[in-house]
């Protein structure tokens, strides 16, 4: 069974960072493509940042860029989301979020996770 | 980026009608690579159907899509309670993934 556990939620203030880890079991972690989405309270499903098997190719939202890093560790069949420099609409639930592809970003998202909260605020 | 325009924002049915959900692309979606998904409260997204017609594995006859270049339609035939639920549409055929606002299927 496809397993995608994330953690590392929580409250921070702005301005501040926070680390988010999804791991992921039952499937060949190094055979998919990997992403990141979050939902706002009560709003509606945004792409944040895609990242292929091997991190060759590497992708974000605009309103994310140059404040969050995604990585993976496919040893460790972990998927990663540094976020730097929070900001309060940074707030909501991220998933991490299985592509049936490998190597294009551009792929549907055919296993979820159940999220993670992330709550910026002071 | 590709803006997709979900309609209507809420329906209104009673089980055991059709439901019809529209999806409308700024521009043409490459290769009708689009994707719908339901979301029931509290929960996380379900993938239903990718590339505008086909079915995942375990989703029920009675959800289908259809639809190419800008416009897209999900039909759920014979609602089922457990149907009622928020849907959402998404085009993967260029980059940025985006998605639709989604339309939320209540009982009426």
């Amino acid at each position: 069974e496809v397993q995608l556990v994330e953690s590392g939620g929580g409250l921070v203030q702005p301005g501040r960072s926070l680390r988010l880890s999804c791991a992921a079991s039952g499937f060949t972690f190094d055979d998919h493509a990997m992403h990141w989405v979050r939902q706002a309270p009560g709003k509606g499903l945004e792409w944040v940042s895609g990242i292929t098997w091997n991190s060759g190719n590497i992708g974000y939202a605009d309103s994310v860029k140059g404040r969050f890093t995604i990585s993976r560790d496919n040893a460790k069949n972990s998927l990663y989301l540094q976020m730097n420099s929070l900001r309060a609409e940074d707030t909501a639930l991220y998933y991490c979020v299985r592509d049936p592809y490998y190597e294009l970003l551009t792929g549907y998202l055919d296993q979820w996770g159940q999220g993670t909260l992330v709550t910026v605020s002071s | 980026e590709i803006v997709l325009t979900q309609s209507p924002g809420t329906l209104s049915l009673s089980p055991g009608e059709r439901a019809t959900l529209s999806c409308r692309a700024s521009q043409s979606v490459s290769r009708s690579y689009l994707a719908w998904y339901q979301q029931k409260a509290g929960q996380a997204p379900r993938l239903l159907i990718y590339g505008a017609t086909s079915r995942t594995i375990g989703i029920p006859d009675r959800f289908s899509g259809s639809g190419s270049g800008t416009d897209f339609t999900l039909t759920i035939n014979r609602l089922e309670p457990e149907d009622f639920a928020v849907y959402y549409c998404q085009q993967y055929g260029s980059s940025p993934l985006t998605f639709g606002g989604g339309t939320k299927v209540e009982i009426k």
